[in-house]
């Protein structure tokens, strides 16, 4: 079964440290997404990719986080430096845009981060 | 982006039918209504999407009204791993440069009765 693949699956940090998530997509997907999940906001999205290239990061911390994607079988999520209120599960998320298609998104099973 | 309106919380007893409503009286022309659900400790996952015509697959059944401003999501019989927090989203298609993107509201926390 193709999957996709985050690590850590739970991390627990103090505030100040940087943070690197990372996720594999499926092999041959050409979108990647990043969410955040948190009680209080729900999903959400805080980046994507399409070939590689960030298509909108508009719902990220910019001061704080980045996210690449060195290759097309690797997504970073970077926080540095971590605060308390980063603390939330991260899913990243992929799927293949061709044509005029829709794509159905298949997420990992997510890295819960707790900062301290 | 178009917003969905979907009930709380919602409960059914297992083996029974269940109807999710899903409101969206401002979509576009080019949104497909998507479904996914997300289990306890799990990332979502796709339940099933579609534009205009109802759509059947193996999970679900997904109705829509003629004049799209509404959706309904069918699970036939309900078992006990359905429960779930189920979420109704509007997406255009991928067209040229655009791409997927999915805006999750807050869904309906479906809980089933044994």
């Amino acid at each position: 079964d193709a999957r996709v693949t985050q690590t850590p699956r739970d991390k627990v940090t103090e505030m100040g440290q940087e943070v690197t998530m990372r996720c594999q997509p499926i092999l041959g997907h050409n979108t990647v997404f990043w969410y955040r999940q948190t009680m209080k906001q729900g999903l959400e999205l805080l980046a994507y990719f399409r070939n590689r290239a960030p298509l909108d990061d508009s719902g990220m911390p910019k001061d704080r986080f980045s996210a690449e994607m060195p290759d097309a079988t690797l997504a970073t999520l970077k926080i540095q430096p971590s605060e308390p209120r980063d603390s939330a599960v991260y899913f990243c998320a992929s799927g293949l845009a061709q044509g005029a298609g829709t794509g159905e998104l298949f997420f990992g099973e997510g890295s819960r981060l707790t900062v301290l | 982006d178009a917003k969905t309106t979907q009930p709380n919380s919602m409960e059914s007893n297992e083996e029974e039918p269940v109807h999710l409503p899903c409101n969206h009286s401002t979509i576009s022309g080019t949104d497909y209504i998507h479904w996914y659900r997300q289990l306890p400790s799990q990332g979502p996952e796709y339940v099933i999407h579609g534009l205009t015509s109802n759509v059947n697959n193996r999970m679900a059944s997904l109705a829509i009204a003629e004049d799209r401003k509404s959706s309904t999501l069918i699970l036939h019989r309900a078992t006990l791993r359905d429960a779930a927090v189920y979420y109704c989203i509007l997406s255009p298609l991928f067209y040229g440069g655009a791409t997927n993107k999915l805006i999750f509201g807050t869904g309906t926390l479906l809980a089933v009765q044994p």
